[in-house]
């Protein structure tokens, strides 16, 4: 079967840096996406990888690792605004999105 | 980034009557949109996929007849909730794929409560 694994809660403090990690084993893969998404809201589109490595995007970092089925998402410099839940999800070899439960974080003062 | 738009943003409706929930992609052709469902504290759920001028694929468990789905231009999905139910109330979100597929852009959400 398909399965996606990440954290369901982690907890930061303002200021600090914070990684998330995501598992995955799926049928084929075709690039994992990462999503915030606040309470009530749909989720938004943070980052994409594809190939091996570390995409950087202002505080946000993305990396993925194809042969151990591997990403994480880095926060730096956290904001009490980041408080939210982030997603991983990973296109398939039909380039369907199989999704993770999502992470929550909460940010502390 | 592309937008997707979604309408209306919220319904409330009585039980018995069908309600439409448009997607639309505002400055990019979507060969494909996602409709999701999701429940408070849960995570996504896909009901369906839908590619332009074809019949949409639902996913196991979601009722075709009940849950409508028409995608008739590369920049509108619609969806209906037909003779909708209180435990149809939920947030519905779509969202649309660029033609390379490296990025899924998503609207809004609409809230559904049914009375």
């Amino acid at each position: 079967g398909q399965n996606i694994d990440q954290p369901t809660e982690m907890t930061a403090t303002e200021g600090a840096i914070v990684q998330i990690n995501c598992t995955y084993q799926t049928s084929g893969f075709n690039g994992l996406f990462w999503y915030q998404q606040h309470a009530g809201e749909a989720p938004t589109f943070l980052s994409y990888n594809v190939l091996d490595g570390l995409e950087e995007k202002g505080r946000f970092s993305s990396f993925l690792s194809r042969s151990k089925g591997y990403s994480y998402l880095l926060l730096k410099e956290l904001q009490m605004k980041d408080s939210a839940s982030y997603l991983c999800a990973v296109v398939d070899s039909n380039y369907q999105l199989i999704w993770g439960a999502g992470t929550k974080l909460i940010i502390k003062p | 980034g592309a937008v997707v738009s979604q309408h209306p943003s919220w319904v409330i409706c009585k039980s018995g009557t069908s309600v439409k929930i448009e997607c639309r992609s505002l400055d990019f052709q979507a060969t494909t949109m996602f409709w999701y469902r999701q429940f408070p504290k849960q995570s996504l759920m896909l009901m369906a996929t839908s590619n332009e001028g074809s019949k949409a694929t639902y996913e196991q468990g979601v009722e075709k007849d009940k849950f409508l789905i028409n995608h008739a231009s590369l920049t509108l999905s619609t969806l209906t909730v037909t003779s909708a139910h209180p435990e149809d109330s939920s947030f519905y979100i779509c969202s649309a794929r660029t033609r390379d597929y490296n990025e899924q852009f998503f609207g809004p959400g609409t809230r559904l409560t049914v009375l």
